[in-house]
């Protein structure tokens, strides 16, 4: 079975903090790596997706992938409250993908 | 703006009856698409890929013969639930990838909230 797997949460930080948001997988023949916000009773949208290891930055996010560890993470700076959503790590290794549970974050203005 | 058009966004409808939802890539072919099902505070679970022009291919645990896949063109999946009961009630979102390969991200249609009484 691939495992995705995330911290559930909720996560909570104060308004213009930095939220990091973790996930790992399993199966290490995974190669790509996305993260998805979901709003309450809306379907997810595509913030970011990495393939390679390090970091990668789009505005205030921040994707951070380390294969050997198999751990994924988001870092999101200068948090808003309109970032509150759950965040979901999506992995892919070829045909399909496969989702972590989600990590319920919620900043406080 | 929307590259994946689902609808309808709601419906409600009685015990035994079935529904029929539309999933539909707009400017871009997919000749696969993907369903989800996500029942409240739980992550999406993959329930069937829709292949153009073939079978599509279930996930362990999920009713071929309930949940019906017909992937009739390009940019047109459909998902009919029939007979629906009261515990399919849930949130079904389909998806596409736009890019090439495999790897590409997926976008995914608005969802479509079933509510079966």
């Amino acid at each position: 079975q691939k495992e995705v797997e995330q911290n559930s949460g909720p996560l909570s930080v104060p308004e213009g903090a930095i939220a990091s948001l973790n996930c790992t997988y399993s199966d290490r023949g995974s190669q790509s790596f996305f993260w998805y916000r979901q709003y309450s009773g809306k379907s997810p949208e595509l913030i970011m997706f990495i393939y390679s290891n390090g970091d990668k930055e789009d505005g205030r996010f921040t994707a951070q992938l380390n294969k050997a560890s198999q751990y994924v993470s988001l870092l999101i700076r200068d948090s808003q409250p309109s970032d509150s959503a759950t965040y979901l790590c999506a992995v892919s290794g070829g045909y399909d993908m496969r989702f972590g549970a989600g990590t319920r974050l919620t900043v406080k203005p | 703006g929307a590259v994946v058009s689902q609808h309808p966004s709601r419906v409600i409808c009685k015990s035994g009856t079935s529904v029929k939802i539309e999933c539909r890539s707009l400017d871009f072919q997919a000749t696969t698409m993907f369903w989800y099902r996500q029942f409240p505070k739980q992550s999406l679970m993959l329930m069937a890929t829709s292949n153009e022009g073939s079978k599509a291919t279930y996930e362990q645990g999920v009713e071929k013969d309930k949940f019906l896949i017909n992937h009739a063109s390009l940019t047109l999946s459909t998902l009919t639930v029939t007979s629906a009961h009261p515990e399919d009630s849930s949130f079904y979102i389909c998806s596409a990838r736009r890019g090439q390969g495999n790897n590409s991200p997926l976008h995914f249609g608005n969802g479509t909230r079933l509510t079966v009484t």
